[in-house]
């Protein structure tokens, strides 16, 4: 079935550092892909999407790449702040089955002063 | 703004108990869904629905139900609460099913 793979965490970087989480799927079809955000004691909201193949969803700073031939969705941020520490989820949704989403097992990110 | 209520933050509960667990949405969203989130497992689909009085399972449906008498509550039960559903519980609403989901706050219960 479909499923979504991501790094493990947790990750910890010093403010102003390079950030990647990788991501990758597995889906038949062609799925739409999320990065969702979960700061801590809250929901998960929305950070960015792309819907199909070569697709650049980007938001706050951050930015991913929806790349089929390698079912890849890296998420990467130029310069990290302290208020980016949160979990990080990247999630699919497959092509005609509804609104279902499938989700990572989530990244923790945390980003020293 | 969409606005998605958990009606409690924290529940503890003991084992044989029915528990409800209640979701509203202020934007007259088609779409709920209720997850499950446990550290390394991500979110795990329970049910979803689409409609008033109408509910689908997701990958994990056995031991819950869900109810949807009206379009903006979706209420999600346990009907005989076992020590392995202590849990975070996420509900969720889209407008369509082609549009990004919506996540309340949750609610982290604890089945003693």
């Amino acid at each position: 079935g479909d499923s979504v793979t991501q790094m493990e965490g947790p990750v910890t970087l010093s403010e102003e550092a390079f950030l990647t989480i990788n991501c990758t799927y597995t889906a038949t079809g062609y799925p739409s892909l999320f990065w969702y955000v979960q700061y801590p004691g809250e929901g998960l909201q929305l950070l960015l999407k792309a819907t199909k193949a070569d697709d650049k969803g980007s938001n706050k700073g951050f930015e991913a790449t929806y790349r089929k031939e390698t079912t890849s969705f890296h998420l990467e941020k130029g310069s990290v702040q302290v208020s980016d520490s949160a979990v990080y989820f990247c999630a699919l949704r497959a092509y005609n089955q509804g609104g279902k989403l499938i989700f990572g097992q989530g990244t923790e990110l945390s980003v020293k002063p | 703004d969409v606005k998605v209520t958990q009606s409690s933050r924290y529940l503890v509960k003991r084992t044989g108990e029915k528990v409800f667990l209640e979701c509203v949405q202020d934007m007259d969203h088609e779409n709920m869904f209720w997850y499950r989130q446990d550290p390394g497992l991500g979110l795990r689909l329970i049910y979803f629905s689409y409609d008033v009085k109408m509910k689908e399972k997701g990958d994990i449906p056995e031991g819950y139900s869900v109810s949807r008498e009206k379009k903006e509550r979706f209420s999600l039960i346990l009907e005989s609460a076992s020590t392995n559903q202590t849990s975070m519980y996420l509900c969720a609403s889209s407008l369509q099913v082609n549009q990004p989901q919506h996540f309340g706050d949750g609610t982290r219960l604890s089945i003693l």
